[in-house]
């Protein structure tokens, strides 16, 4: 268990609708990083926030936003769904440099999501 | 553009042997390595990282060496065993401010027992 949980396990909605993905960082982390993995493929960086900010974006679609909360967790917002957008969807969290962090994510146990 | 490519994209040794999956970067901003296991329908799990002021790093029986010239990074695991059998992913990561980490394709280890 790394301590980032993700909420829910599983996901079944049909083309068009609009699903919101949580996610709750370890404890002390700041930055949250979200990424989407299609089937057999790799990850795909999404976005990161750090403290509630925007930090780094990779290849979002404009369908999905994400945001992250005063209390840390961070919610991952895919509008307007596709087929393809069937995937599972990962959200990491690391600590902030200047307490030994930056590196290394720890990854949750993330989110199926199957679009009909 | 950002990318990281990953050969071979599927592997299979004897138990036993040495298992060797090689990465190339394209960004030059990278500045962190790490690598990946994920077993099936779970999460990626760090197994090794290697920053990019160091060539070399070893932990038991794995090891990552890195080439920064040549933009180039492998993944060593000596002595494999079934329970090495999963999907391996090497990353390269830019900083940018925040921190964009690109991910190859994956290597699908079998381990024959």
């Amino acid at each position: 268990d790394s301590g980032v949980t993700q909420t829910p396990k599983h996901l079944i909605t049909a083309t068009g609708q609009r699903v919101t993905l949580r996610c709750s960082p370890r404890s002390g982390d700041l930055s949250v990083y979200w990424y989407q993995q299609s089937l057999d493929q790799g990850l795909q960086f999404l976005i990161q926030y750090y403290n509630g900010e925007e930090r780094a974006k990779g290849n979002i679609l404009e369908r999905f936003s994400a945001q992250q909360f005063p209390d840390l967790h961070s919610e991952l917002n895919l509008s307007s769904l596709e087929l393809g957008d069937s995937a599972l969807y990962f959200c990491a969290s690391s600590l902030p440099k200047g307490q030994g962090g930056g590196n290394e994510q720890f990854f949750g146990p993330g989110t199926r999501l199957t679009v009909l | 553009g950002e990318n990281v490519e990953q050969h071979p994209s599927t592997l299979s040794v004897q138990e036993g042997d040495s298992a060797v999956i090689k990465c190339t970067y394209s960004d030059s901003a990278s500045n962190y390595f790490p690598w990946y296991k994920q077993e099936l329908g779970k999460r990626p799990q760090l197994i090794i990282d290697i920053r990019s002021n160091v060539g070399e790093k070893k932990d038991q029986r794995i090891a990552v060496t890195l080439n920064k010239t040549a933009k180039h990074f492998s993944l060593h695991i000596t002595e494999t065993q079934p329970e090495d059998s999963a999907v391996y992913f090497c990353a390269a990561r830019i900083a940018t401010g925040g921190f964009k980490t690109i991910f190859g394709a994956g290597t699908r280890l079998f381990v024959k027992a």
